[in-house]
């Protein structure tokens, strides 16, 4: 049983596409995350959603769109991807948003752009 | 802006060598976790630790925060080559966000 899946496990993609990658939970979770992971290993948030709500939006440039359907679902829309774009994507899940909860990740969705 | 900074970046041990890696926050945490993550894969979790100068044990592997809760370590006794990975702190400050801020990793190589 995967508690957090993503879709797809990679991608290759041409500059100027617009791609999607789609998370799901299944631990009954609250609060859902997006993570970056570049090249050098370092893991940066993006966003998160508590509920369907969005609750923490860092500075990311806005071709980067997230949509939480329900709370067992958050999906990442990305526009007219760059170069600089390519990196590991990991979405993660926690109960509740608040302090003390341990985040579990999915197992990353690796993208690449040309 | 907030920082969480890990040292050193990268250790090379021979198996059976001992392994600390340092946390060290620009700002007070409420909490700090540790996750592991194996070449390939997705951090997990390891553990939380939630007081002032708190130290827990998982098998060989030794958890401390630091009493002024801005920084921690993590120490491995006996390298085993299942231990390679990078190691992650990830510190919650205390301003009352709900973001926890995850440290620039330690990528540790356990030579057989």
């Amino acid at each position: 049983d995967t508690a957090v899946s993503q879709t797809p496990k990679y991608l290759v993609t041409q500059m100027g596409n617009d791609k999607s990658i789609k998370c799901e939970q299944n631990l009954g979770h609250d609060t859902m995350y997006w993570y970056k992971q570049d090249s050098k290993k370092f893991l940066k948030i993006m966003f998160s959603y508590n509920n369907k709500e969005l609750i923490i939006n860092e500075t990311v440039p806005n071709r980067f769109s997230p949509k939480s359907p329900d709370k067992a679902h958050l999906n990442l829309h990305i526009n007219s991807l760059e170069l600089g774009d390519s990196a590991v994507y990991f979405c993660a899940s926690s109960q509740t948003p608040r302090s003390q909860e341990t985040q579990y990740f999915g197992p990353g969705t690796r993208l690449l752009v040309l | 802006g907030q920082q969480v900074m890990q040292i050193p970046q990268y250790q090379h041990v021979q198996e059976g060598e001992d392994f600390t890696t340092y946390c060290n926050s620009s700002t007070t945490l409420s909490n700090i976790q540790w996750y592991k993550q194996r070449p390939g894969g997705h951090p997990v979790f390891l553990i939380q630790l939630v007081k002032s100068g708190e130290v827990k044990k998982q098998k060989r592997l030794t958890f401390q925060f630091g009493e002024a809760k801005k920084n921690s370590s993590l120490h491995i006794t006996a390298t085993q080559t299942t231990d390679v990975g990078t190691y992650f702190c990830a510190g919650l400050p205390t301003s009352g966000t709900y973001k926890y801020i995850f440290g620039t990793g330690t990528r540790l190589k356990v030579l057989a």
